[in-house]
């Protein structure tokens, strides 16, 4: 079955500073990968996706991932981080299997931004 | 309205109650989904419907009863609840049921069980 860890509950930047969300999954073939963002009171955005092809994605807001599968991860970055970007975020994983599948959430890394 | 909407946002109801959920999209999507958000555990997939038919039941209680009259609406009929019920529940609404549809949320229906 296919799993996502979320090591950090949550995590505290500064404002200006750089930002990385760690993620690793279990999956037994090619996974499908997400990084939702939900801010308080909100439902879940997808902030961007990988599927196949570069390793490298570029996503909304600034935000990019790495998928690398080797270790199994895909971090979520941000150069800069603004006060805006405050929220909760979750990795997904979905099997690759076509039809009939499901997204499998983390538990979630909430984010504060310090000004 | 655009995207996918929930109503109510927040609702207080007592283990005797009976009431339902709501949730319509408005993006032409084919398969809606219910999932429950608790605190300090990882989002947990409910129901799935594609085409109005049930796709999946994820050994949800009876005591939740989903109904998807057509594409764009999705229910969650809820009755004699415990207060371990009480979470977020958030709709979601894709293309397809493929794995490479996305899925896009609501902002969610926050239960409260007393």
């Amino acid at each position: 079955a296919q799993s996502v860890t979320q090591p950090d509950i949550h995590i505290t930047v500064s404002e200006g500073a750089s930002l990385e969300l760690r993620c690793n999954y279990s999956y037994g073939a090619t996974p499908y990968l997400f990084w939702y963002v939900q801010s308080p009171g909100q439902g879940l955005q997808l902030l961007l996706k990988y599927f196949s092809g570069d390793t490298l994605v570029q996503g909304i807001k600034g935000f990019e991932a790495e998928f690398k599968r080797s270790q199994s991860s895909f971090n979520l970055r941000k150069p800069s981080v603004h006060w805006s970007d405050a929220a909760e975020y979750f990795c997904a994983v979905s099997n690759s299997g076509g039809s009939n599948y499901k997204l499998t959430f983390g538990k979630g890394t909430l984010l504060t931004v310090n000004p | 309205e655009t995207g996918v909407t929930q109503t109510p946002r927040h609702l207080v109801m007592g283990m005797t109650n009976k009431k339902s959920l709501k949730c319509e999209q408005h993006l032409g999507h084919n398969a809606m989904y219910w999932y429950k958000q608790s605190a300090k555990k990882p989002l947990e997939l409910m129901f799935v419907y594609n085409f109005k038919e049930q796709t999946e039941n994820n050994s949800v209680p009876s005591r939740f009863s989903p109904e998807c009259p057509n594409s764009s609406h999705l229910f969650l009929h809820l009755h004699t609840l415990q207060p371990e019920d009480s979470a977020l529940y958030l709709c979601a609404s894709s293309q397809g049921e493929s794995s490479t549809d996305t899925q896009y949320f609501g902002p969610g229906t926050r239960l409260t069980v007393l």
